[in-house]
């Protein structure tokens, strides 16, 4: 059981809006920035979002990240098929004085 | 170019200890925190342990604190990982991962630890 909670799976067609919920608490998300990870299959994640809605360059402005109280959300626009892969948010836990990943999102695209 | 690249991975017995690390460069690895971050075989990431720029400082996951001990030479450039008593529920791939404002902006390939008799 993750400390951040995140749908197992999300779907969308190619060209669709699609959005992937992170939902935590006082402790982490309420209080900490929240940043976003890209896991393709069999590869090491990638850094999608940091400070909470940020872009590393090299980043589609396609991705986009917003927090708002203990929920945290990325939203990918005009999905892609290369979009395929598995999604985590992740936060400072300040009661655990450690970093929480959410369970993680599988998206698919249809 | 950044680079970090684990080894040290392996199949090791309950019990047993084995030692990770990460070898980075293109980037100043003494200015940087470093962490580690495991994923157990089909299953979600989970943060292991972090150390900071000098060394100083280090946390771990209530999982593994008194097990497992992070530490870094920064003049060879080297992040580690020693781990002692080594539990079947240890068994993932092992990331390495450089620390930037409050995020993971940089990650290894993975090293896969196996504990099983």
């Amino acid at each position: 059981q993750s400390v951040l909670t995140q749908p197992p799976s999300a779907s969308g067609t190619p060209g669709q809006r699609v959005t992937i919920s992170c939902s935590g608490s006082s402790s982490n998300i309420g209080s900490n920035i929240v940043s976003w990870y890209q896991q393709l299959p069999g590869t090491a994640p990638k850094l999608l979002i940091y400070t909470n809605n940020q872009r590393p360059s090299g980043v589609p402005d396609r991705f986009s990240g917003s927090k708002s109280g203990t929920s945290a959300s990325l939203a990918i626009s005009g999905l892609q098929s290369e979009d395929e892969a598995d999604y985590y948010c992740a936060a400072w836990d300040d009661s655990l004085n450690g970093v929480v990943f959410g369970g993680g999102t599988k998206l698919t695209v249809l | 170019e950044v680079q970090l690249v684990e080894s040290g991975g392996g199949l090791v017995q309950p019990g047993g200890s084995l030692r990770l690390s990460c070898a980075v460069s293109g980037f100043t690895f003494s200015s940087y925190w470093m962490h580690w971050v495991r994923q157990a075989p089909g299953k979600g990431l989970v943060w292991v342990s972090r150390i900071n720029s000098d060394g100083s400082i280090t946390s771990y996951a209530d999982s593994v604190k008194g097990r497992f001990t992070i530490s870094r030479d920064n003049a060879k450039n080297t992040l580690n990982l020693q781990m002692n008593n080594l539990r079947a529920e240890d068994t993932a791939v092992y990331y390495c991962a450089r620390g930037k404002l409050g995020a993971f902006d940089y990650w290894g390939q993975g090293t896969l630890v196996t504990v099983s008799s």
